[in-house]
């Protein structure tokens, strides 16, 4: 079975500031990874993902996030935040030997303060 | 434009008034799926299916059901609607999840009173 933990449901940061969303993962098999973001009244957007290979992975809107097999983590990041970024952030993992489940945690909000 | 498309996108009924959410892809997709989002608890999976007339149960299948007769189309049929099933719910399509993820529709906020 596969899980995923974001630490914080609500995060808050000034514009300009650094933005730094958790997930922890578990996984029995090597895992992909992905980050989706969802504006109000909008469905999910794919932000970024990791299957295999380099570990930092570039995703849209100036996101990225580094896999890290040691620490079972996949933390995004983005150096700036801008008003836009306000939205919520879902970490998903697949693993299963199926390849069709993705299991979600359970949403990371970012607030951006002027 | 390549996208998933479910209707309606606002619903509200009263509890056992028997409802259909459609949902349909434009992608020649092989996987759909149908989620739900609550607060707190993320995208929980209700149904997928991996090809036409082949469905499974996701994490939480009780009081729903699902059907797969074109590859286009997975409507989302709850028989006899109760207040729990109150929810946001996602329809979601791809060619293989595990490698490309879902691409997703804009989901369906229904209230059951």
């Amino acid at each position: 079975a596969q899980s995923v933990t974001q630490l914080g449901s609500h995060v808050s940061v000034s514009e300009g500031a650094l933005v730094l969303l958790r997930c922890n993962y578990s996984s029995s098999v090597p895992p992909y990874l992905f980050w989706y973001v969802q504006y109000p009244n909008q469905g999910l957007q794919l932000l970024l993902k990791y299957t295999t290979g380099a570990t930092l992975v570039k995703g849209i809107n100036g996101f990225e996030a580094e896999f890290k097999k040691s620490e079972t983590s996949f933390h995004l990041t983005k150096p700036s935040a801008h008003m836009s970024d306000a939205a919520e952030y879902f970490c998903a993992v697949s693993g299963d030997n199926a390849g069709n489940m993705l299991t979600f945690g359970g949403g990371t909000r970012l607030m951006v303060k002027p | 434009e390549a996208q998933v498309t479910q209707n309606p996108r606002y619903l509200i009924t009263v509890t056992g008034k028997k409802l259909t959410v459609t949902c349909s892809q434009n992608m020649n997709h092989e996987y759909m799926s149908w989620y739900r989002q609550d607060p707190g608890l993320g995208l929980r999976q209700i149904y997928y299916s991996m090809n036409v007339e082949v469905t499974d149960k996701g994490d939480v299948p009780e009081g729903y059901k699902v059907s797969r007769k074109e590859k286009r189309n997975f409507p989302l049929i709850l028989e006899s609607p109760s207040p729990n099933q109150t929810s946001l719910y996602f329809c979601a399509s791809s060619l293989l999840p595990g490698l490309d993820g879902y691409t997703f529709g804009s989901g369906t906020r229904l209230t059951v009173v």
